[in-house]
């Protein structure tokens, strides 16, 4: 799977855009880029995938670059409740047994 | 209600004592996963299956075992041969790329 690297903590101004970033410079061909994330002892709650066109649901929107070796999600109106740690996971998932591997992910504060 | 359960949330035990958390899921997904999560870290995959009566290693599968004998259910034993125990359980399902994560199961080896 190829690595990601993202910012480990941001803050966010309630009901303003919160843009979180992830560099995937190795990712290949087949990989999709994920992005989960986990409210303080929960478990993780998927957000949103894409392979290389921009992705929108009611959630969030997912941009990644034209050589894909970067992306950023997009919450559109951060509330308080999105306070959250933020994982960008890139992975080929059914090539690769449904396996996503989570590294530190983002701490996004949303303030009010 | 269609979801993943874990029990318990909170589970205590003493070490060199072998413990069995349980992870049921009623949403018909044939892939199920176990993780595991120490604080500020991100989640580390233990073992995972893909459909019944099969399963395959993760990156830290060292002192634990797994079973799955049915497709709702997907059990993770710590062995007493796992050095460091205590941590968050996570256990999750997948269908069409995206993975369903339960509630967890903090366990805590005294």
């Amino acid at each position: 799977d190829a690595k990601t690297t993202q910012p480990p903590s941001m803050d966010c101004a309630e009901g303003r855009a919160a843009n979180l970033p992830c560099n995937h410079s190795t990712i290949s061909g087949n990989e999709y880029v994920y992005w989960y994330r986990q409210i303080h002892s929960q478990g993780p709650q998927y957000i949103i995938h894409g392979l290389k066109n921009n992705e929108t649901n009611e959630m969030a929107s997912l941009i990644i670059t034209e050589d894909r070796k970067s992306s950023t999600l997009i919450l559109p109106h951060a509330t308080l409740r999105d306070t959250a740690v933020y994982y960008c996971i890139v992975s080929g998932f059914y090539n690769q047994g449904g396996k996503l591997i989570f590294g530190q992910g983002t701490e996004l504060s949303v303030k009010p | 209600d269609g979801g993943i359960t874990q029990s318990p949330k909170y589970l205590f035990r003493k070490e060199g004592q072998n413990v069995t958390l349980s992870c049921e899921q009623n949403l018909n997904h044939d892939a199920m996963y176990w993780y595991r999560q120490d604080p500020g870290q991100g989640l580390r995959l233990i073992y995972y299956s893909q459909i019944v009566n099969d399963f395959q290693k993760g990156d830290i599968a060292e002192g634990y075992s797994v079973s799955r004998e049915k497709k709702e259910s997907f059990p993770l034993t710590v062995t007493s041969a796992q050095k460091n125990p205590t941590a968050f359980y996570l256990c999750a399902s997948s269908i069409n790329n995206e993975q369903f994560f339960g509630p967890g199961t903090r366990l805590t080896v005294l």
